[in-house]
């Protein structure tokens, strides 16, 4: 069982580049979550999912897009990368969406 | 607005020396209040979950208390591999599946 993994884990991009961060679980949760965490802040929720095919926005979606073709895999894509965006980036899942169980997440790098 | 203010900020403690962490809270209503613990690079992990004022938890060396205005993370005799940084957050009544989190405090253990 290797629980909330996410790839890559680290990343440059350009600004204006665009890329993909992959997080899939194999724990069968219904719940999966996009936060970022800035240095010195709490962690801020980006989007999330319920379920397969629904998904909503947090309390800082600009700048994202997410998909949840499955119930594994919720990957989220930034289009156009501001320096704003350079994070560390942790995908969340749960089952119940009470006991949240987080990936080791992926810090990124807008230059 | 819901907000969670954890204090202190960082603590230091040698190692068998006791202390508490306290999170205090201001919410529309509470549906939980989690407890997770952070490693430097890693994901946080999850410790506990209280739901209602007067509840309580343990696990090892730690346990979490809540009232209906803050939660305490009791750290009895701590060692040198507790230090970390410990995060609160809480869920809202009718605020959705996200998680409201504290800025954390960074806990030092000395030998």
């Amino acid at each position: 069982n290797a629980g909330v993994t996410q790839t890559p884990k680290f990343r440059i991009l350009k600004i204006g580049q665009s890329m993909t961060l992959q997080c899939t679980q194999d724990m069968n949760h219904n719940y999966m979550y996009w936060y970022r965490q800035d240095p010195g802040m709490g962690l801020k929720l980006i989007y999330y999912s319920v379920g397969a095919g629904i998904t909503d926005k947090g309390e800082v979606p600009n700048g994202y897009n997410v998909s949840r073709s499955t119930t594994e895999d919720f990957p989220l894509r930034l289009e156009l990368a501001a320096p704003s965006q350079t994070s560390v980036y942790f995908c969340a899942s749960s089952w119940d969406s009470y006991e949240q169980y987080f990936g080791p997440g992926t810090r990124l790098t807008v230059t | 607005e819901d907000q969670v203010t954890q204090s202190p900020e960082a603590l230091r403690l040698q190692e068998g020396e006791s202390s508490s962490l306290n999170c205090s809270y201001t919410v529309s209503g509470l549906r939980g209040l989690f407890w997770y613990r952070q490693d430097p690079g890693k994901g946080p992990e999850f410790l506990f979950t209280l739901y209602s004022a007067g509840e309580e938890k343990e696990k090892e060396r730690l346990k979490a208390t809540l009232t209906k205005k803050e939660s305490f993370l009791h750290i009895t005799a701590p060692k040198p591999e507790d230090s970390a940084t410990y995060l609160c957050a809480v869920q809202v009544v009718g605020g959705s599946e996200k998680l409201v989190f504290g800025k954390g405090t960074k806990l030092t253990v000395n030998p």
